[in-house]
Formats: structure tokens, sequence, C-alpha cells
């Protein structure tokens, strides 16, 4: 199975900043089929990018996603005080669809 | 509007089985994939596997083999996961979710329904 590593496990920032998560695969996710989800305490995962760059509906342009092969990265330009939350990255592209372990984005 | 409504929280003895719903509403059931993904207490993410719910056709992580079962019933538009011989690190909220549809044979999970907490306690 395909192995995500997700660094740093936790980030501490302030508002306005830039945030870079970064997010390893074990071996190469096919066809970049990358996902990034957001977690806020108490609820659902909520998607944010798929196919490693392209933004789901409604999604705020300050978020990017980048990558391919086994190296993949989520950016939030501008840090607002809602973006404050555990990011999961997921592979899809083959079974098991596994996840990474999350980073923490909290407020310094 | 797309919604997943999960039933509500359970608690179980080891040993026991428990079934969790997901209706779905506003698209075509039959027509997208549903998955499960659970999350322990203070814990990640872990996919569990998924339904086709037009088939009745079911890929479960090798984990779960032999302990979950996957089902739907396409008249009330609602997928069930049913996990057995449960255990105390089977406690999580249990998560259904709708796979998208893309050109390729698989996608990204767009909808999610609330969560469902299962508690395994003697």
């Amino acid at each position: 199975e395909i192995v995500l590593t997700q660094s740093p496990g936790t980030l501490s920032l302030s508002p306005g900043e830039r945030a870079t998560l970064s997010c390893r695969a074990s071996q190469s996710v096919s066809s970049s089929y990358l996902a990034w989800y957001q977690q806020k305490p108490g609820q659902a995962p909520r998607l944010l990018i798929y196919g490693a760059s392209t933004r789901a509906t409604g999604i705020p342009d300050r978020f990017s996603g980048s990558g391919s092969g086994t190296d993949f990265t989520l950016t939030i330009s501008r840090l607002e005080p809602e973006d404050f939350a555990v990011y999961y990255c997921q592979q899809y592209g083959t079974s098991p669809r596994t996840f990474g372990q999350g980073t923490n984005v909290e407020i310094k | 509007q797309v919604q997943l409504v999960q039933s509500g929280a359970e608690v179980k003895k080891p040993g026991a089985s428990v079934k969790v719903s997901c209706k779905a509403s506003g698209y075509t059931f039959t027509g997208y994939y549903m998955h499960w993904v659970r999350q322990a207490p203070g814990q990640g993410l872990e996919w569990m596997g998924w339904i086709n719910p037009n088939s009745g056709d079911t890929h479960y992580a090798q984990k779960f083999q032999g302990r979950v079962t996957m089902t739907r019933d396409t008249s009330i538009s609602t997928a069930y996961m049913e996990l057995s011989r449960l255990r105390s690190d089977d406690t999580a909220v249990y998560y259904c979710a709708r796979e998208d549809i893309c050109s390729s044979t698989s996608c990204y999970l767009d909808y999610w329904g609330q969560g469902t907490l299962v508690t395994v306690s003697s």
C-alpha cells in the first residue's frame, strides 16, 4: 500500500502568514490522484483540492496544490482565522486509498 | 443539494455488531460509489472500503476483510456499513462519503456524511 507521510505534524502560524504543508508518498501516485481535505473539530472532512492542483467548488483561491509523483504540497497563501484546522492528503489512484496522518495548522 | 445523513450514535459491547446507515439525497444514488472512512478519537482518517450502489459490488480494505459488510437499499437511497466482532479499538466516528465521477476509474470524495460515533465498551 502507498504510505503518505505529512509534514510537519503541527504548524504554528499567525493570521495573514503563508502555510506550506507537505505530503510525501512511499511510491508514485498514479496520474496525480492526490486530494487534500480540511477538517475542523467536530466536523466531517471537506474536499479542498483534487488531482493534486484543482480547487474544489467554492474553495477560495488562497488555497493551492502542487506536486506530482511522490511529493505534493498544499499552500495557503494568507491564513484566515477560519483556516486553522487539520489538513489531510489522500491518494485515490491505488487501493487501499490511504490518507496521510494529518497536519494541524494552529494559531501561534 | 447533495446530502448524506447518517444514523445516530451507538454504544456496543465487545464482540457485538453495529450497522450504520447513510441516507443520500439530492443526486442519483445509484450513480456514485459510496465509501466508508473511520476516525478514532484524536486520530487520523482510515479508509474502510466502498460499495457500488448500482451493482452492489464491494471492495474492502484488507484490514477489515471478514468483519465489514457494506450493503445498500436503492429503494430508499441508503447505504449501510456493518462491522462485526467489535473491539474497543473500533471506537471511532464512522463517515460515509460519496466518490465523484471522474474520467478515470477512481475519483476523490466530494461529499461526506456528518459522522456516526460508535463506542465499544463493556
